[in-house]
């Protein structure tokens, strides 16, 4: 079975500075999708950036960027410039492709960010 | 245009009782999931439909759990015999044509509290 883990309960950063999320996954798939959401107090899931396991070349997305390590198992998102609205919680998110198609989303428990002015 | 839409916002519920939470996807939208949230914990995967039919429902806690989208489009989970420990907000999401490039559109949720 997969497991996504994010070790960071919460995190905090200064507004306009940069901030790095972890989040490590298990798996024994070798094609896959990740994904960062974005849960604002509204509770709408938001997606913020995803990776292709086949790629190596990390996502970026404006501001947000991924640091993704296969062989490690490894998916780290930077935020860059970091603004009031990115306060949010922050999950990373595991999907195996059954037969090539989409499969269900496998979250991790998340990360409590908090953007300070 | 419209987004995934969920109603109600808030269900409180005694224990015991029959509960029955609904998902608008988006016009068109072919794939549809359903999650539980609890407090604290990332989104858990319940039942995926395709069109009319449930591919996978190996998420469903227990037969107290049953879902339905009769005609393709809106979908209802029912919950019977309600317990303290179904209390969770469970989302709804759906995707264009359950591709693996397609994007899951989430719903803002139901908040279920079964006191």
């Amino acid at each position: 079975a997969q497991t996504v883990t994010q070790s960071q309960p919460e995190m905090s950063v200064q507004e306009a500075e940069t901030v790095t999320l972890s989040c490590t996954y298990d798996t024994s798939e070798n094609n896959y999708y990740l994904f960062w959401y974005k849960q604002p107090p509204s509770r709408q899931m938001i997606l913020v950036i995803r990776q292709e396991a086949y790629k190596q070349q990390n996502a970026t997305e404006n501001r947000f960027s991924v640091n993704f390590q296969k062989a490690a198992k490894s998916f780290s998102l930077k935020i860059s410039d970091s603004q009031l609205g990115d306060t949010a919680m922050y999950f990373c998110a595991f999907m195996k492709l059954p037969r090539g198609s989409q499969g269900n989303l496998i979250f991790g428990k998340g990360t409590k960010l908090s953007v300070k002015p | 245009g419209a987004g995934v839409s969920q109603t109600p916002s808030n269900k409180v519920t005694e224990k015991g009782k029959y509960v029955e939470l609904r998902c608008d996807p988006i016009s068109g939208h072919t794939a549809l999931y359903w999650y539980r949230q609890s407090l604290g914990q990332g989104p858990e995967f319940l039942i995926y439909f395709q069109g009319t039919g449930a591919a996978d429902d190996s998420g469903l806690p227990n037969d107290r759990f049953f879902a339905v989208r009769p005609e393709g489009s809106v979908s209802t989970l029912k919950i019977q015999r309600t317990e303290r420990g179904d209390s969770a907000v469970y989302l709804c999401a759906s995707s264009l044509m359950g591709l693996a490039d397609n994007e899951q559109f989430f719903g803002p949720g139901t908040r279920l509290t079964v006191l």
